[in-house]
């Protein structure tokens, strides 16, 4: 069975640029979570998806950062513009929470550095 | 709220050295979920265990064991016969029937010398 699948792997921009990050869940999984990992540190959560629904961006700082599931499968987050403090790893992670219960799979990540 | 402390920031051990990795958590849930990543230097999060609330019983995986305590509020880690293989970070997490969030320590991370 396929991982979970980010793209791309590593990302370099210039301040102020947009940048996306594109994740493929596991198959079958209806629940999926994007983190953001610091450098030292667990990696948090910025939002997650329960099939297409968005049910908690709280912690999704919202005046630079968007994210869609469109067909309740593939997601993007997307920040724009992004600054300095934007560097850090990017989490993407998926869940069958009907069949096993809160266990998380997580894919590679995406390191963004911003410049 | 939901804590979990990952004391020991890093540990250096030989090749063949048995290691035990510290994880105490803070929840008021009575359900809860403790779970143990790795994260090598490629960077993916690797799910190792998950334990409930309610299984106490200590489980072993090859040269992995896990002692869960609720007594002490704690899931500690042990590799025995340790490998270079095993380098890596190692995070605790902690989820319960308050909210879906996977609340993670802030890792340790394992060196395994030749």
């Amino acid at each position: 069975e396929a991982g979970v699948v980010q793209s791309p792997r590593y990302k370099i921009i210039e301040k102020k640029q947009p940048v996306a990050f594109w994740c493929n869940p596991i198959s079958g999984h209806n629940t999926l979570y994007w983190y953001l990992q610091n450098l030292g540190q667990g990696p948090e959560l910025l939002i997650r998806y329960e099939n297409e629904e968005a049910v908690d961006d709280s912690q999704l700082p919202k005046d630079r950062f968007s994210a869609e599931r469109l067909k309740g499968v593939d997601s993007t987050l997307k920040i724009q513009p992004a600054e300095l403090g934007d560097s850090a790893v990017y989490l993407c992670a998926s869940s069958d929470r009907d069949r096993d219960t809160d266990t998380q799979y997580f894919g590679p990540g995406t390191r963004l550095t911003v410049l | 709220a939901q804590k979990v402390t990952q004391a020991q920031t890093e540990i250096s051990v030989v090749e063949k050295e048995d290691v035990t990795l510290d994880c105490v958590y803070e929840t008021r849930d009575t359900t809860y979920y403790l779970f143990w990543y790795k994260q090598p230097p490629s960077g993916e999060l690797v799910f190792l265990i998950r334990r409930n609330s309610f299984d106490e019983q200590n489980e072993i995986s090859g040269r992995y064991s896990w002692n869960f305590q609720k007594s002490t509020s704690s899931f500690n880690f042990t590799i025995t016969a340790s490998q270079v293989v095993d380098s890596a970070v190692y995070f605790c997490a902690l989820t319960g029937e308050s909210s879906y969030k996977l609340i993670f320590g802030s890792g340790t991370r394992l060196l395994v010398r030749p």
